[in-house]
């Protein structure tokens, strides 16, 4: 049963347009919400995170949206740049798991010029 | 700087031998993470280590095997039980305590000729 499900295996979009990535969860345990991105042959980096308390947070291009009541989340990425251009994981973890994070799929995301 | 250093970047393996694929971490990080990523799959969890002399089984654990003898190193073994050693190999560290992420190695790719 997977618990993070990100539903769009793939989302292409012109540069200098919004790019939005969603992830659907089921455990309601979860309280903390991360978003990471991965380049072919690389490791995941970290993106932005949110808390379960907020319902939105924002750095720079990159906003996370959060509506706990539909156990959804977003990743905003305005304007989108062909280097944006990776597979976006997102991830959580809950009160009673401590550190161990559950992932989605991912989404590959393409920025075309 | 500190960081998760993974090796080999690429490591070829006759079918039938075991291959061991190196984590080192200077974060002081107490946590480890051994994961798999098949070609347009997701994260799937081998092995985790909370504490030194200590580990756990993850989602897909059979055929490999792990050690953890030093806080700053967690090896990932791939035995010949392993049926499909084929994939790109991810090691990640992370602290024990909130706010929770992971910290991610860039990888190693196993390819079984």
């Amino acid at each position: 049963d997977q618990q993070v499900k990100q539903n769009s295996p793939s989302l292409s979009v012109q540069e200098g347009r919004i790019s939005i990535l969603n992830c659907d969860y089921t455990n309601s345990m979860f309280d903390y919400f991360l978003w990471y991105k991965k380049y072919p042959a690389e490791g995941p980096t970290f993106l932005i995170s949110i808390s379960s308390i907020k319902d939105k947070n924002e750095d720079g291009r990159f906003t996370v949206f959060l509506n706990k009541s539909a156990k959804h989340l977003s990743l905003h990425i305005v304007p989108s740049q062909p280097g944006d251009s990776a597979v976006y994981f997102c991830a959580a973890s809950a009160k009673n798991a401590g550190n161990m994070l559950t992932f989605g799929g991912g989404t590959r995301l393409m920025v075309k010029p | 700087d500190g960081g998760i250093t993974q090796s080999p970047k690429y490591l070829f393996r006759k079918e039938g031998q075991n291959v061991t694929l190196s984590c080192e971490q200077n974060l002081n990080h107490d946590a480890m993470y051994w994961y798999r990523q098949d070609p347009g799959q997701g994260l799937r969890l081998i092995y985790y280590s909370q504490i030194v002399n200590d580990f756990q089984k993850g989602d897909i654990a059979e055929g490999y095997s792990v050690s953890r003898e030093k806080k700053e190193s967690f090896p990932l073994t791939v035995t010949s039980a392993q049926k499909n050693p084929t994939a790109f190999y991810l090691c990640a560290s992370s602290i024990r305590q909130p706010p929770y992420g992971y910290t991610f190695g860039s990888g190693t790719r196993l390819t079984v000729v």
